[in-house]
This record gives C-alpha cells, sequence and structure tokens, in this order.
C-alpha cells in the first residue's frame, strides 16, 4: 500500500528564516502528493498538491514544494517564515483513500 | 454555511461504554470519512463513505461503525469503547471521492476512555 514518511518529528527556525519539510513516499506509480497544515485545536487545511506536470508547486501562505522522483520526495519549503507559521504539518498520498504522514511539529523561534 | 461540524468537542467514557460521535455538513458533499489522529501517529483513516447508503473500512476500522443514511450525516459509533480508542478524531467531507484531497475537516472530538 502506498505511504509517506516524515522523518522529523519536530523542527524548530527562527522567524524570517528558510524552511524545508522532508517528506518521502513509497508508491508504485506516480503519485498525488499534498501538504497540509494544523493549527492547534483545529482540523486540517490544504496547503498544496501535486498530480503530474511541473514538479515545483506553488501553494497557500508562500509555501512551496517540489516533486522529486529519483527521490521518493515531495519536500515542503518556505523561503523566509512568520511566526504564525507555527503548526503541525501533514504530507499526504491518495490512492483509493489517503495516507497520512505522521506529522512535523514546527516551532517558531522570535 | 456551518462546512462540517461534529459533537461533542470532549468526550469521556467509561471502558465498555458506548457512545456515537456525531458528523454533519451541509455542502451537499458526497464523500465523507472519519479519521483518527494520534501523537506520532499521524491520521488514520478508519471508514468513509463515498454517498448515502454506501460505506467502508479505511485502515483502523476495528471497534468503530458508521452508516449514511443521509447526505448529511456521517455518525461513528464505539461499540465498546477501550482505552486504545483515546483519540481525537476528524470528519471531514469532499465533493466526491475524486476531491478527497481537497476535504473539509471538522474541529474535531477529543475522547478519553478511561
Amino acid at each position: 500500500a502506498q505511504s509517506v514518511t516524515q522523518p522529523d518529528i519536530h523542527i524548530t527556525v527562527s522567524e524570517g528564516a528558510s524552511l524545508e519539510l522532508r517528506c518521502n513516499y513509497s508508491y508504485g506509480a506516480t503519485p498525488y502528493l499534498f501538504w497540509y497544515v494544523q493549527s492547534p485545536g483545529q482540523g486540517l487545511q490544504l496547503l498544496l498538491k501535486y498530480f503530474s506536470g511541473d514538479t515545483l508547486v506553488q501553494g497557500i501562505k508562500g509555501f512551496e514544494a517540489e516533486f522529486k522522483r529519483s527521490q521518493s520526495s515531495f519536500n515542503l519549503r518556505k523561503p523566509s517564515v512568520h511566526w504564525s507559521d507555527a503548526a503541525e504539518y501533514f504530507c499526504a498520498v491518495v490512492d483509493n483513500d489517503m495516507r497520512f504522514g505522521a506529522g512535523t511539529r514546527l516551532t517558531v523561534k522570535p | 454555511n456551518a462546512g462540517v461540524t461534529q459533537t461533542p468537542k470532549f468526550q469521556v467514557l467509561k471502558t465498555g461504554q458506548s457512545m456515537t460521535l456525531q458528523c454533519a455538513q451541509d455542502m451537499n458533499h458526497e464523500y465523507m470519512s472519519w479519521y483518527r489522529q494520534d501523537p506520532g501517529m499521524g491520521l488514520r483513516l478508519i471508514h468513509y463513505s463515498v454517498g448515502a447508503g454506501i460505506t467502508d473500512q479505511g485502515e483502523v476500522p476495528n471497534g468503530y461503525n458508521v452508516s449514511r443514511s443521509t447526505t448529511e450525516d456521517f455518525p461513528l459509533r464505539l461499540l465498546s469503547a477501550a482505552p486504545s480508542q483515546t483519540s481525537v478524531y476528524f470528519c471531514a467531507s469532499s465533493y466526491n471521492s475524486g476531491n478527497i484531497y481537497e476535504q473539509y475537516f471538522g474541529p474535531g472530538t477529543r475522547l478519553t476512555v478511561t
């Protein structure tokens, strides 16, 4: 079955610094990949999605992600982190249903 | 539109008790799903429904029942609660099964089983 792995449980970055959250997938065909953000006490919000085509996808809130088939990765990036980006981030893959990674908690230092 | 609503927000059960977590959406979405979220495990799919009268099992269905008698409602039943079912439960919906990545999530129900 398809799956995603997020190797980093918790990441801390300083406000204004760049961010990269890692996601690796396991899937035979071209996967449909997604990144979600969950603020404390809230449900999940879709940040961006990849189906096919351009491997660099832009999302909301200034996030982008790059699909790299050779590395089975779909890492999330942001050039300059804001304190409001502190949240938990989930990578997900869709086949017949949706499978989520374990999540990466982002802390932003002032 | 209220979106996806869940009740209750918090619940404490004793082992062996049963209860129903309610989920409703007012967007006329065909696809609805239930997830549980546990620390270090992400969200795991319990059950889902692609339309009224149709339900199917997800990744972790044991100990849970669902039904979908209307498009709007998708209740999740715990038949005999166990401490392993302590979790945060999220209901979600999307226009149809082809759009499950754009699911709208409810605010969650935090369940503790003692």
